[in-house]
């Protein structure tokens, strides 16, 4: 199993609701990522997560909150959340330690409005 | 600070020419480099990689890249393109490390006329 899996596909929110991204996968990677990617733009990383610990965290704002429960879940909690969050939001695993490439899911694509 | 460029935004081929898609990387020692093609509301699929050794790598669907030190680039081929490559394809590197930091280069839309 070669698969990074998200659900959902797509989710539309107001800006007070509290909704959840997931992640997952089954190739026994350690490190789990999550970008956020606009339109015709590059993905920016947000989050990574290396053995469970959130290692690296790219200044989000707090009304983005990750969780990555065990080594093959990584969830995105998202509350209050504002239009120009509007986007496509990727998530990526990788081997982990000495391990470069990163293999992505299919994305949800979200909407708040 | 390492960073990547690809200097085309937008390609376009016609079905059965040749390709080649350029990048650009800034990075002192040396880079561990990807490319990666994105199809309209998906993913990242990884085409191929440059870690060390043989500096023209081999990927999936009949890509390959050609690492250069001298010029500073990795540039993406493909002798013979399809109407299904059509796709966004992104250039990265690794930027710190740990290895768990990828910089994407902008982007370089190719189109492909029948």
């Amino acid at each position: 199993d070669t698969e990074v899996t998200q659900t959902p596909k797509h989710l539309v929110m107001g800006m007070t609701n509290k909704k959840s991204l997931k992640c997952e996968q089954h190739m026994g990677h350690r490190a789990m990522y999550w970008y956020k990617q606009k339109a015709k733009k590059p993905p920016e990383l947000m989050f990574v997560y290396s053995y469970e610990k959130l290692s690296i965290n790219e200044s989000v704002p707090s009304r983005f909150s990750p969780e990555c429960p065990n080594s093959s879940l990584l969830n995105l909690h998202l509350h209050a959340l504002q239009p120009e969050d509007s986007a496509l939001y990727l998530c990526a695993s990788s081997q982990g330690r000495n391990s470069y490439e990163q293999y992505f899911g299919p994305g949800t694509r979200l909407t708040v409005t | 600070a390492q960073s990547v460029t690809q200097p085309d935004i937008h390609i376009t081929v016609s079905e059965g020419a040749s390709l080649e898609l350029r990048c650009n990387y800034s990075y002192g020692a040396t880079p561990y480099l990807f490319w990666y093609v994105q199809s309209p509301g998906q993913g990242l699929q990884l085409l191929l990689k440059y870690f060390s050794g043989d500096t023209l790598v081999q990927g999936i669907k009949g890509f390959e890249a050609e690492f250069k030190r001298s010029q500073s680039s990795f540039n993406l081929r493909k002798p013979s393109v399809h109407w299904s490559d059509a796709a966004e394809y992104f250039c990265a590197v690794v930027t710190n490390n740990a290895g768990n930091m990828l910089t994407f280069g902008g982007g370089t839309r190719l189109m492909v006329k029948p």
